[in-house]
């Protein structure tokens, strides 16, 4: 058992790049989640999942797409490279509690610098 | 809207002695509380969690939380600092099923 897996683990871009930041779990969690990790700030909510086929924006979602074809996997798509997207990126995929709310389980994160 | 605020971004203590985190949050209906550890370079692993049964809650590595209503506090401590707890500790809250806010982080150092 896996748990959550990034790929890759660390990245450089040029401004203007494209690419594709891969999370896959292998828990058969529903729900899924991209955070984004900046100093000072905590973690923000990019986009979620709460199902295959179903995704949605979270707190600071510009300029960052998101599909969920399957269970297992939650790719986050650059579209544009822009230096202010220079920061650390968790995936997390969660088990539902009691109660409605999630627990999270994190991935070990994706270093990303865009020059 | 909930929010968390981390009291202090940096603590430092000395080996032995005792680890009190800060957390303080906001939330328009009853949360669900949490603390993750950050260590160098990995991933956020859970320590413990709040979801409102004992207000004392217990977790791994000899760290505890309690939950104040009244304070609507979450602080985190440990009665004894092991130089292994140096870390970044993270509070977060749960409002709804689909949304947890975090604080900013508070680094602890452990001092031999």
């Amino acid at each position: 058992n896996a748990g959550v897996t990034q790929t890759p683990k660390f990245q450089v871009l040029k401004t203007g790049q494209s690419m594709t930041l891969q999370c896959a779990q292998d828990m058969n969690h529903e729900y899924m989640s991209w955070y984004r990790q900046d100093p000072g700030m905590g973690l923000r909510l990019i986009h979620y999942s709460v199902g295959a086929g179903i995704t949605d924006q979270g707190e600071v979602p510009n300029g960052y797409n998101v599909s969920r074809s399957t269970t297992e996997d939650f790719p986050l798509r650059l579209l544009s490279a822009a230096p202010s997207q220079t920061s650390v990126y968790f995936c997390a995929s969660s088990t539902l509690l009691a109660g409605g709310r999630y627990e999270q389980y994190f991935g070990p994160g994706t270093r990303l610098t865009v020059t | 809207a909930q929010s968390v605020t981390q009291l202090g971004s940096h603590v430092s203590v000395s080996e032995g002695a005792l680890v009190l985190l800060r957390c303080n949050y906001s939330s328009s209906v009853p949360p669900y509380l949490f603390w993750y550890v950050q260590y160098p370079n990995q991933g956020l692993q859970l320590l413990l969690k709040y979801t409102s049964a004992a207000t004392l809650v217990k977790g791994i590595n000899g760290f505890e939380a309690e939950f104040k209503k009244s304070e609507t506090s979450f602080h985190l401590t440990k009665p004894s600092a092991h130089m292994s707890d140096a870390a970044e500790y993270f509070c977060a809250v749960s409002e709804s099923n689909n949304d947890m806010r975090f604080g900013a982080g508070t680094r602890l150092t452990v001092k031999p």
